[in-house]
Parts: structure tokens; C-alpha cells; sequence
């Protein structure tokens, strides 16, 4: 089954204390993003990433880091989380940055006390 | 960069029509999509609409007019499971998504 799996599903945690939210796609997809989602405001691009080893800022790139050193993976790391990070985060891969269909996975909600 | 507006919530009774309108502003535009959300689950994406006219898939179209920076989905034949939230996403010069802020739609029996 076609599918982006993001991990954990539900994640608490505390201020300033390293994490990676792990994203993986098994469509073979070259293009794959993380998005923000909080209430009243949409999805906010955080980071996306075109092919393996080439990433780029989106919207709100502050605080958080991304690598792409495998087609398959895209993991999304806050080096020293703080509470205005809390929010629900979605990973979302696409064919190639040409094809607009956009694949989500389940999304994880994080909390940062 | 790319900003959407679009209305907050929208109601319609179960067999009607609604229409939910985006308006976007953008340096580089390429396209617009619509992607329906259910209770905080994964987005999915409904259609793509790079050149101007309406886009047909079953009970949904989307309408874009490059000149006047408008799109719309139209929902036709309202099911209950069609209440969600609906958003318009702004195709970038780099091919990003831009998403707007989203529409809830409660369909009411």
C-alpha cells in the first residue's frame, strides 16, 4: 500500500530536549515536505526537500533541521524544542516538484511543556 | 511569496451546492489545489487547476480565473461526510504548497 508513515503519532515532551519526528515514503517519491498546522492558520511549510541531499526553508524553517540522505526518508529535528513548537505536524511527499498531488502522512501532535 | 484567503466556515444542508472561494496574492504562481481534511487526519489532495476553467471530478469542480487571482470548489449533492475543513493551496514558482487557513463545512441534516 502507497503511503507516507510519520513516527510517533503522539509525542510529549520538555523544553529543550532533542527530538526527531521520522517520516518515510514507499512511492519512491523524490519531492517531500513537513508542514505545521495550527488552529487558524493553515499549513505553514517548514521545510522541503526536491531530491536526497537537496533541502530548503519553507515558511517557518526557525528551529527545527531536516536531512534527506535517502530517497525514502525525511526526518524533522528540533535540536532544543520550546513550547511555541507545540502544534500538529504533517510529512507529505510528491512525485517530483512538477506534480502537485501532495501525499500526507497521519501527522504527529507534539506537545512541548 | 503567496498569501489565500479564504472563509473561515460554511454551512449547507445535506443534497445542496456550496461553493468555497480562495483568493490569493502571490510573486509566482503556477497553480492552485484543493486538499479536504477530516477532524485533524491526514490532508488529501482533491484537484489541480493550472489554467483557467472549471476542473470536473464527480460531485467536486474547481474553478480558477488567473486574471481575477480567484478559485472556487464546488461541492454538489451535499453528503454528510463531506463536512471537513477544505483548503486552497497556491502552487509557487519553486513548486511549493501554500496553503490557506481553511474552510470549515458543516453539512446539516
Amino acid at each position: 500500500e502507497a503511503q507516507v508513515t510519520q513516527n510517533p503519532r503522539y509525542l510529549i515532551t520538555v523544553t529543550g530536549k532533542k527530538l526527531t519526528v521520522t517520516c518515510s515514503q514507499n512511492m519512491n517519491h523524490e519531492y517531500m515536505s513537513w508542514y505545521r498546522q495550527d488552529p487558524g492558520l493553515g499549513l505553514r511549510q517548514i521545510y522541503y526537500s526536491m531530491n536526497v541531499e537537496v533541502t530548503d526553508k519553507g515558511d517557518v524553517p526557525e528551529g527545527y533541521k531536516v536531512s534527506r540522505k535517502e530517497k525514502r526518508n525525511f526526518p524533522l529535528i528540533l535540536e532544543s524544542p520550546s513550547p511555541n513548537q507545540t502544534s500538529l505536524y504533517f510529512c507529505a511527499s510528491r512525485l517530483d516538484r512538477m506534480n502537485t498531488e501532495a501525499f500526507f502522512g497521519q501527522g504527529t501532535r507534539l506537545t512541548v511543556v | 511569496g503567496q498569501s489565500l484567503e479564504q472563509p473561515s466556515e460554511v454551512t449547507a444542508v445535506e443534497g445542496a451546492i456550496v461553493q468555497i472561494n480562495c483568493t490569493y496574492q502571490t510573486s509566482g504562481f503556477y497553480g492552485l489545489s484543493w486538499y479536504q481534511q477530516h477532524d485533524g487526519g491526514a490532508p488529501t489532495f482533491l484537484s489541480y487547476n493550472a489554467l483557467d476553467g472549471l476542473e470536473e471530478t464527480g460531485r467536486f469542480s474547481s474553478f480558477l480565473s488567473r486574471s481575477d487571482s480567484y478559485g472556487y470548489l464546488l461541492l454538489q449533492e451535499l453528503q454528510m461526510k463531506d463536512s471537513a475543513s477544505y483548503f486552497c493551496a497556491g502552487v509557487g514558482s519553486a513548486r511549493q504548497l501554500t496553503f490557506g487557513s481553511g474552510t470549515q463545512l458543516t453539512v446539516l441534516p
